[in-house]
């Protein structure tokens, strides 16, 4: 099974900020990754699919890029809603395997 | 709107059974394949079982296959999860999710979660 690696496991930010987000994957998997956004106590949110397309109602700060084996999420211009937990997810035939997550803090 | 409302979740014990349920509205169930995820303080989001629309194909994660059971009715709109031979670390949270092509799966709408404890 394709394993997905996220780093940092967290990081520290301000408003304002540019933040990028890592995810590698043990294979390559083409094009087929997504980015969700968990707030606590809540589901996940759909933010990036298909490595790079933003999700309709998410805003364009939001950036998704990559290939191969190594993709980004990017954040421009931080907001304080932003602050959660970002996971990378991957789909290989109808396994679904997620990244462990990356926590977002405000410094 | 979308909704997706997961139920059954609880306390059991280990050995036992549980069936979690997923009311669907909003769309059209029948065209979607759904996906039950769950989540762990240690083990962070984790697949565990995918059907297709019209309930003929599934798939399980290894740490769940022989024990538990996905399936649908579209006449109801609903998901299942049928879980037996529960163990502690089946213990999370419980997501059903609608599952969309594009170029890969993703997993677009979610519901609000249930929580099963496996507890003696």
């Amino acid at each position: 099974a394709i394993q997905l690696t996220q780093s940092p496991s967290s990081l520290s930010a301000s408003v304002g900020d540019r933040v990028s987000i890592s995810c590698r994957a043990s294979q390559g998997i083409r094009g087929a990754l997504a980015w969700y956004q968990q707030k606590p106590g809540k589901a996940p949110k759909l933010v990036i699919y298909d490595v790079s397309s933003l999700e309709v109602g998410v805003p364009s700060r939001f950036r998704g890029s990559g290939s191969g084996t190594d993709f980004s999420l990017t954040i421009n211009s931080l907001q304080p809603e932003d602050f959660a937990t970002y996971y990378c997810q991957q789909f290989n035939g109808h396994l679904i395997t997620f990244g462990q997550g990356t926590r977002l803090e405000i410094k | 709107e979308i909704q997706l409302i997961e139920s059954g979740g609880g306390v059991v014990q280990p050995g036992g059974s549980l069936r979690l349920s997923c009311a669907a509205s909003g769309f059209t169930f029948s065209n979607y394949a759904m996906h039950w995820v769950r989540q762990s303080p240690g083990r962070g989001l984790e697949s565990v079982s995918d059907i297709s629309s019209n309930g003929g194909i599934t798939y399980y994660a290894d740490s769940v296959r022989g024990r538990f059971t996905i399936s649908r009715d579209n006449s109801k709109n609903t998901l299942y999860l049928q879980m037996g031979g529960l163990r502690s670390e089946d213990m999370a949270v419980y997501y059903c999710a609608r599952v969309v092509h594009s170029y890969g799966d993703y997993l677009d709408h979610w519901g609000q979660g249930t929580l099963v404890t496996v507890s003696s």
